[in-house]
């Protein structure tokens, strides 16, 4: 089936360390994907996607690369902010319905 | 602000009763996707609606329903609630542009079964 893996948090790290969420996927086909975050108490906000291998997405600092080869979208941020503080989902899309399959979540704490 | 905008905010109700949440999509969106968010299961995917037709069916149950109607707002029905339906549940839109596309969230509604 379709399905997202993500790292397992939670992640804490300090102010302006670097940040990586490893997300790898399984489809049939190609599919489109995507790291949404939600911050406390809110819904999800696209935060960056891509929709064919080798694209690089890219939003407030945080990128994420489509790697075919190794069916990843690692989320990277070379200098994270307290204001970063959220649960990161990945997640990928089908085509054919727009169905979303998402991820299970990394939640990242951010110390000053 | 999506533009998703999703009532009620709090429902807290009983085992055995049934709840309605309501969805209004992005002005022009067509598709509307419910999802169901918990502790044990994270984020779930329902059910898709586009259009008013149901187009894709996920891990929704049988005790859940729901439908989009012709001015594109959407409702969750949840019916002989049990304790483990306990979850945030988010309602999503999308445009009627070519796939894939950007799914825009609302702010959810919380639901507690005592």
């Amino acid at each position: 089936g379709n399905s997202v893996t993500q790292m397992e948090g939670p992640v804490t790290l300090s102010e302006e360390a670097f940040l990586t969420i490893n997300c790898t996927y399984t489809a049939t086909g190609y599919p489109s994907l995507f790291w949404y975050v939600q911050y406390p108490g809110e819904g999800l906000q696209l935060l960056l996607k891509a929709t064919k291998a080798d694209d690089k997405g890219s939003n407030k600092g945080f990128e994420a690369t489509y790697r075919k080869e190794t069916t990843s979208f690692h989320l990277e941020k070379g200098s994270v902010q307290v204001s970063d503080s959220a649960v990161y989902f990945c997640a990928l899309s089908l085509d054919r319905t727009n169905d979303m399959r998402f991820g299970a979540g990394t939640r990242l704490t951010v110390k000053p | 602000d999506s533009g998703v905008t999703q009532t009620p905010k709090h429902l807290i109700t009983a085992t055995g009763q049934r709840v309605t949440l309501r969805c209004s999509p992005r002005s022009g969106d067509l598709s509307v996707y419910w999802y169901q968010q918990s502790l044990d299961q994270g984020l779930q995917f329902l059910i898709q609606y586009y259009n008013g037709e149901e187009r894709a069916k996920g891990n929704i149950l049988e005790r859940f329903s729901a439908q989009q109607f012709p001015d594109l707002h959407s409702e969750l029905n949840l019916s002989s609630l049990e304790l483990g339906d306990s979850a945030l549940y988010f309602c999503a839109s999308s445009g009627k542009g070519s796939l894939p596309e950007t799914q825009y969230f609302g702010p959810g509604t919380r639901l507690l079964v005592l």
